[in-house]
């Protein structure tokens, strides 16, 4: 089993929609929780980071954290074109730890 | 603030070469990290330095891969013989010590293609 998981889509919706990104995981240690985005041929970079449980909003995006069902969510409000990439979710057990799990990465296209 | 530099961006070579990559992090970040993404997956972690010293690198293929970051700042990744398998992207991040794993910063990688 994989220590974390992401269903790699594709997914595609029109503009406008609401996205739902979603991980599971099975290290219980893992205490950090990133989304990054990543454009064709272009390197990751950060979008959302959060710490244990809860909710952490940022302009369109919203990331939640259940770790009681090891779940993590990325939602994307209002879905625009240049919101169309792969998205990937990565974990870690503690800040200065600085091995990242990545899941596969979603791809996410927006149509027009 | 200048980003992290990789080259070459694209390299072809047949199995049993040897290929090395390139990596000039973001000035001042201490900590530098070689990950390689297969298509569809996403990016393994390498190795990880800690200025010159090499911090983690328990999931890197030591009978075939090498890498040093000499003085600290640059650093380069050697695949010696190549095989198959390693066709990926290769992606360099860095980060400043202390601020925890979220602050990695990732060139734009190095797709190599062995045939």
């Amino acid at each position: 089993q994989k220590e974390v998981e992401q269903d790699p889509g594709p997914l595609s919706v029109p503009e406008g929609a609401i996205v739902s990104l979603n991980c599971t995981y099975s290290n219980s240690a893992f205490q950090y929780f990133m989304w990054y985005r990543q454009y064709s041929r272009k390197g990751p970079e950060l979008l959302m980071y959060t710490y244990s449980s809860g909710n952490k909003e940022d302009g369109r995006f919203t990331a939640q954290v259940d770790k009681s069902s090891k779940y993590i969510s990325l939602f994307i409000r209002d879905s625009q074109p240049s919101d169309s990439a792969t998205y990937l979710c990565a974990m870690s057990r503690e800040t200065g730890a600085n091995n990242l799990f990545f899941g596969t990465g979603t791809r996410l296209t927006v149509i027009p | 603030e200048a980003g992290v530099a990789q080259s070459p961006r694209y390299k072809i070579i047949e199995k049993r070469q040897s290929v090395a990559f390139w990596c000039n992090p973001i000035s001042g970040h201490a900590t530098l990290y070689w990950y390689q993404q297969i298509l569809g997956q996403g990016p393994k972690l390498l190795i990880q330095f800690q200025n010159n010293g090499v911090v983690d690198d328990s999931q890197l293929p030591k009978d075939r891969f090498s890498a040093e970051r000499l003085k600290g700042v640059d650093s380069t990744l050697k695949i010696q013989p190549a095989k198959l398998e390693d066709s990926a992207v290769y992606l360099c991040a860095s980060s400043i010590p202390g601020t925890g794993t979220y602050q990695q910063y990732f060139g734009p990688g190095t797709r190599l293609t062995v045939t």
